[in-house]
């Protein structure tokens, strides 16, 4: 069974702190991808990863970076934390070749208060 | 602009009954369609349809794809307790090797016993 393992399962930041969400597979997929859900609007893409050292801007990437330095691993960095960022994120990841669903960690509750 | 819209948005059944949940999509480069559902943590995978008028079926739970008319709808028959969750569609489009999945907002079922 693929395993994606995201660190932390709630987390409570500052505003204004610098935040690294950790996620790690490991089925040795290509393909990462960092979604945040919330209430009425359902998972938003916001930076996803082709392959290592490879990352594409999603549909709301403003305010956050991504480092994928090796393939099991895709890192989701917030720079300088804000409220309008506390939310669910969701990371997943899925062969990169054929038709292949997303496999999804557990997420990580973000409050920034 | 692609989008993936589910409705409805939220739904109250009893135990017993059947549901109908729909996606209908607009997506350029379409590849395929997935369920998942979620309920407190990771969402889980439930189906993936790539053609046309293929019922795909699990148990209780069964999907179908219109690729002319761009709607795919979940159905849930004998509907129980457990079934209570968020219900999600997800729309892949792009090449094989830089796949990416847009979803919706969700359908939220509650079963009453």
């Amino acid at each position: 069974d693929v395993k994606v393992t995201q660190s932390s399962r709630y987390l409570v930041k500052r505003t204004g702190e610098k935040v690294f969400l950790e996620c790690v597979q490991d089925m040795d997929h290509e393909n990462m991808f960092w979604y945040r859900q919330d209430p009425g609007l359902g998972l938003r893409l916001i930076y996803f990863s082709y392959d290592v050292k490879m990352k594409e801007k999603g549909d709301i990437p403003e305010g956050y970076s991504v480092s994928r330095e090796k393939k099991e691993r895709f890192s989701l960095i917030l720079e300088s934390a804000s409220t309008n960022q506390t939310s669910m994120y969701l990371c997943a990841s899925r062969p990169g070749q054929g038709g292949s669903p997303l496999h999804f960690g557990n997420g990580t509750r973000l409050t920034v208060t | 602009e692609d989008k993936v819209v589910q409705s409805p948005l939220s739904l109250v059944v009893h135990e017993g009954d059947t549901v109908t949940l729909n996606c209908s999509y607009e997506v350029t480069n379409f590849r395929s369609l997935l369920w998942y559902k979620q309920e407190k943590k990771a969402p889980t995978f439930l189906f993936m349809l790539t053609s046309s008028g293929i019922e795909k079926k699990s148990g209780r739970l069964s999907s179908i794809l219109d690729k002319k008319e761009l709607f795919s709808i979940l159905n849930i028959t004998a509907t129980q307790t457990g079934d209570s969750a968020v219900y999600l569609c997800a729309v892949g489009r792009g090449a094989s090797g830089t796949y990416k999945y847009i979803f919706g907002t969700g359908t939220r079922l509650k079963v009453l016993a």
